[in-house]
């Protein structure tokens, strides 16, 4: 079936430094994918999306290309903060749901 | 414009016993998913409810039931409570198959 893998964590970065956060899938048919942020104690925000091969979802500094040759969601950025303190899940749906099938997250943790 | 709201935020149970959590959608949305989020995992899909009828179901078993109302609100059963049922449950509300809004969860503790 559907799954996501993702790097496992914690990362720990020092304020500014570069953020990579690695994903990758497998999935029939051609997925939509996401990255989602979760904050200490709260529930789950969209970060991110791509819908189909070679988009490139952006917010807030970050960044993630849908590569279907390579099967990745990478997320990146150039200069994180210590406010981006928080797990990182990449996701997917596929076919015609919106069911979201996830990795297991990644936590980061940003010190100044 | 509230986005979707859960309750309790918190609640301990003990084995063998009963619960419900109860999720309010987004105004405008008919569609209500749940997720169970174990500690250190990433959400898993238990169901998903449209106009008052289980759509979509992960693999979850029968002790998980759901139901939701004309108000498009939902509520999420668990009977004969396990260890292994605390989690975080996380409710998200949509429009149909569109984008999911994520609720701040339910946090269940099983002793």
């Amino acid at each position: 079936g559907d799954s996501v893998t993702q790097m496992e964590g914690p990362v720990t970065l020092s304020e500014e430094a570069f953020l990579t956060i690695n994903c990758t899938y497998t999935a029939t048919g051609y997925p939509s994918l996401f990255w989602y942020v979760q904050y200490p104690g709260e529930g789950l925000q969209l970060l991110l999306k791509a819908t189909k091969a070679d988009d490139k979802g952006s917010n807030k500094g970050f960044e993630a290309t849908y590569r279907k040759e390579t099967t990745s969601f990478h997320l990146e950025k150039g200069s994180v903060q210590v406010s981006d303190s928080a797990v990182y899940f990449c996701a997917l749906t596929g076919g015609a749901t919106n069911k979201l099938i996830f990795g297991t997250g990644t936590l980061l943790a940003v010190q100044p | 414009d509230a986005g979707v709201t859960q309750s309790p935020t918190h609640l301990i149970k003990t084995r063998g016993q009963q619960v419900t959590l109860r999720c309010s959608p987004k105004s405008g949305h008919d569609t209500v998913s749940w997720y169970q989020q174990a500690l250190g995992q990433g959400p898993q899909f238990i169901f998903q409810y449209y106009e008052e009828e289980e759509r979509q179901r992960g693999n979850f078993p029968d002790r998980f039931s759901g139901h939701q109302f004309p108000n498009y609100s939902s509520e999420l059963n668990v009977n004969a409570l396990l260890l292994g049922d605390s989690a975080l449950y996380l409710c998200a509300s949509s429009l149909a198959e569109g984008e999911l809004f994520f609720g701040e969860g339910s946090r269940l503790t099983v002793l």
